[in-house]
């Protein structure tokens, strides 16, 4: 079955404890990329990847790492966690961004750091 | 001004009713995702579209490339519609993806 893969769906954790959430795909997809979503704010882009090696910011990178090192996987990376960090972050791909093709998403990881 | 708008920003609907959730953007290339969110969570690509119209059960979503709008209509409104709409667009071909602020829709019974 094609789909994205996020793990974990819930993760408490405390402030300034690394952590990575893991995104992987079985589409070959070339795009992957990560948004968090908060209320009143909306989905906001945090990284994308538009293939291995080739990663950039969104909207809201700040305290986030990424890396693309396999074309299925595409880790998010909190080196050091805050509370504002606390939201509902998506992973998703698509085939390539520039070809109109649709997106696909993860369960989503409900994150609360304390 | 937000580079997407969507309107309504909430909206209550009786069954059966026929239903219209616009989008507006200023930035971007010629198309445009809908995505359904459920509560729960899920997030769901409905459609993607570049021109015209676009049909999937009772769901239509059309496009209007110059006036930079979209309109996406669910024929026949069931509760299981119940979920938030979200309109996006690609800023550029490879690039980022700028999200509407959703309309929440509810319908009743």
């Amino acid at each position: 079955e094609a789909q994205v893969t996020q793990n974990p769906r819930y993760l408490i954790t405390v402030t300034g404890k690394k952590l990575t959430v893991t995104c992987s795909q079985n589409m070959n997809h070339e795009y992957m990329s990560w948004y968090r979503q908060d209320p009143g704010l909306g989905l906001r882009q945090i990284y994308y990847s538009m293939n291995v090696e080739v990663t950039d910011k969104g909207d809201v990178p700040e305290g986030y790492k990424v890396s693309r090192k396999e074309k299925r996987n595409f880790p998010l990376i909190l080196e050091s966690p805050s509370p504002n960090q606390t939201s509902l972050y998506f992973c998703a791909s698509s085939i390539r961004q520039g070809t109109y093709s649709p997106l696909h998403f993860g369960n989503g990881t409900r994150l609360t750091v304390t | 001004k937000n580079e997407v708008e969507q309107s309504p920003q909430n909206l209550t609907a009786q069954e059966g009713e026929f239903i219209t959730i616009n989008c507006s953007y200023s930035v971007g290339i010629s198309a445009l995702h809908w995505l359904q969110q459920h509560p729960g969570g899920g997030i769901v690509s409905l459609f993607m579209l570049s021109s015209g119209k676009k049909k999937h059960g009772r769901l239509i979503a059309t496009i209007n490339i110059q006036e930079k709008h979209s309109s996406l209509h669910i024929t026949a409104s069931h509760p299981r519609d119940s979920a938030v709409y979200i309109c996006a667009v690609p800023k550029t071909s490879y690039d980022k993806v700028i999200f509407g602020p959703g309309t929440s829709l509810s319908v009743i019974p």
